[in-house]
């Protein structure tokens, strides 16, 4: 059963970068499934960021797309999620999760890693 | 962007009873929406995809019916494990986008 555990900083100044992690376990990241990141602002509905293959290819939600670089690390089997320049509209609840190529319901997640952007 | 609209946001139940969840979708889905449990801290679970269709591993109370901009979520009997946050996702057209959430609480 694959699993999922993101990491990463609770605690972000603003303007300064927001990095995380996913580590993906009981599964290959190389076996044709999507790799994505969705978060929680407070209060709202989760919010898809974008996903990753693990051939590099991704896609982004249109208004995160310049601001957003999720990459991917076959050799570790993780996948990370970069977002510069927080604001406090970026503190949520990040989650990792995984999709099978032709269906795109989420079949796995993380737990969840709160970040708070503050200074 | 799809607008999933889900409702209520709260309520309140008691064990035994039947519970129903709708997410309204602002444009057709067909069938493409799957559904999720979520407790405080841990991962969410996905219970439902194809708007009926059981996970494997999820217990048959859960249920899920509906197509094109109504779907619902009904789960029968509830046990004390099933107080929760349910949400629903749609997945017809990227960005893939999700209901606000309903609270399942004891009365």
């Amino acid at each position: 059963q694959v699993q999922l555990q993101e990491s990463g900083p609770g605690l972000v100044k603003p303007s300064e970068t927001l990095s995380l992690t996913c580590t993906v376990s009981g599964d290959s990241i190389g076996n044709g499934d999507h790799y994505h990141w969705i978060r929680q602002q407070p209060g709202k509905a989760p919010e898809w960021i974008g996903n990753i293959l693990y051939t590099g290819v991704t896609h982004y939600r249109t208004p995160l797309r310049s601001r957003v670089t999720i990459s991917v690390d076959t050799s570790k089997n993780q996948f990370s999620l970069r977002l510069p320049s927080v604001t406090a509209a970026d503190t949520a609840v990040y989650f990792c999760a995984i999709t099978s190529s032709i269906d795109f319901y989420f079949y796995s997640w993380g737990q969840g890693i709160p970040i708070t952007v503050s200074s | 962007d799809i607008q999933m609209t889900q409702s209520p946001s709260t309520l309140s139940a008691s064990v035994g009873d039947s519970v129903t969840i709708t997410c309204r979708a602002s444009q057709s889905i067909s069938k493409w929406v799957a559904w999720y449990q979520q407790k405080p801290g841990k991962a969410p679970r996905l219970l439902i995809y194809k708007a009926s269709t059981l996970q494997s591993g999820v217990p048959s109370r859960f249920g899920g019916s509906g197509s094109g901009t109504e779907v619902t979520l009904t789960i029968h009997s509830l046990q004390p494990d099933d107080f929760a946050t349910y949400f629903c996702q749609q997945y017809d057209t990227s960005p893939w986008t999700f209901g606000q959430g309903t609270k399942v609480e004891v009365k």
